[in-house]
């Protein structure tokens, strides 16, 4: 299954609210995972099954979609989510990942 | 506190052999479903391995299929990454993570670099 991340690269601001969209080559149900990696640093799960929130992911953070296609929002961009975004189907082995988004400070 | 640790990474010519441990403490070790996840230098992720609890059942993704081997060890809350006949492909930092389809990967190790040279 392949996964198909838009953009590539974001530029955005503090304060902004940001979409990063996902999109899956055949349904995957509500089997997509979100994850934030800084440079250096392992990934850290944000959102798992589409839109549930992982414990102690800040609430500005909320995933959407179902089958094919899915959304991760922030909805006012902190200094600290300047980061890459990959999102992970799970509907069936290998749990493939999104090529990422690269968020960068405009 | 919730933590995975990996280990065994280096350096290794071509054809050479690694095993990667991962030692897990915070949490249900035995219960877990565990995953190799790497990353090679400037790109992406990719899922490499994964074994449930009770080593029932075990997935490769298809580019380490018949060189890399997973197992686990229960009673030492560990699990481990044989990887033989590297190639400088298996270049990548390797992630040890918990997890499963219904949970995503949490938590995640800090990674280990394997270097595959000549």
């Amino acid at each position: 299954i392949q996964l198909t991340q838009s953009p590539s690269s974001l530029p955005a601001s503090v304060g902004d609210r940001v979409i990063i969209t996902c999109r899956a080559s055949q349904g995957i149900s509500t089997y997509l995972a979100w994850y934030q990696q800084k440079p250096g640093k392992a990934p850290k799960l944000l959102i798992y099954a589409a839109s549930t929130l992982q414990s102690g992911v800040p609430s500005r953070f909320s995933g959407s979609g179902s089958g094919t296609d899915f959304a991760l929002t922030i909805s006012s961009l902190q200094p600290e989510d300047f980061a890459a975004y990959y999102c992970q189907q799970l509907n069936g082995y290998p749990y493939t990942f999104g090529q990422g988004t690269k968020l960068e400070i405009k | 506190e919730v933590q995975l640790v990996e280990s065994g990474g280096g350096s290794v010519q071509p054809g050479g052999s690694l095993r990667l441990s991962c030692v897990a403490s915070g949490f249900i070790f035995s219960v877990s479903s565990l995953n190799w996840v790497r990353q090679a230098p400037g790109e992406g992720l990719e899922c490499v391995s994964y074994i449930s609890s009770t080593s029932s059942t075990i997935f490769y993704a298809d580019s380490v299929k018949g060189r890399f081997t997973i197992s686990r060890d229960n009673a030492k809350n560990s699990v481990y990454l044989q990887m033989n006949n590297l190639t400088v492909e298996d270049t990548a930092v390797y992630y040890c993570a918990g997890g499963d389809f219904w949970s995503g990967y949490h938590p995640w190790g800090e990674g280990t670099l394997v270097t595959v040279s000549s």
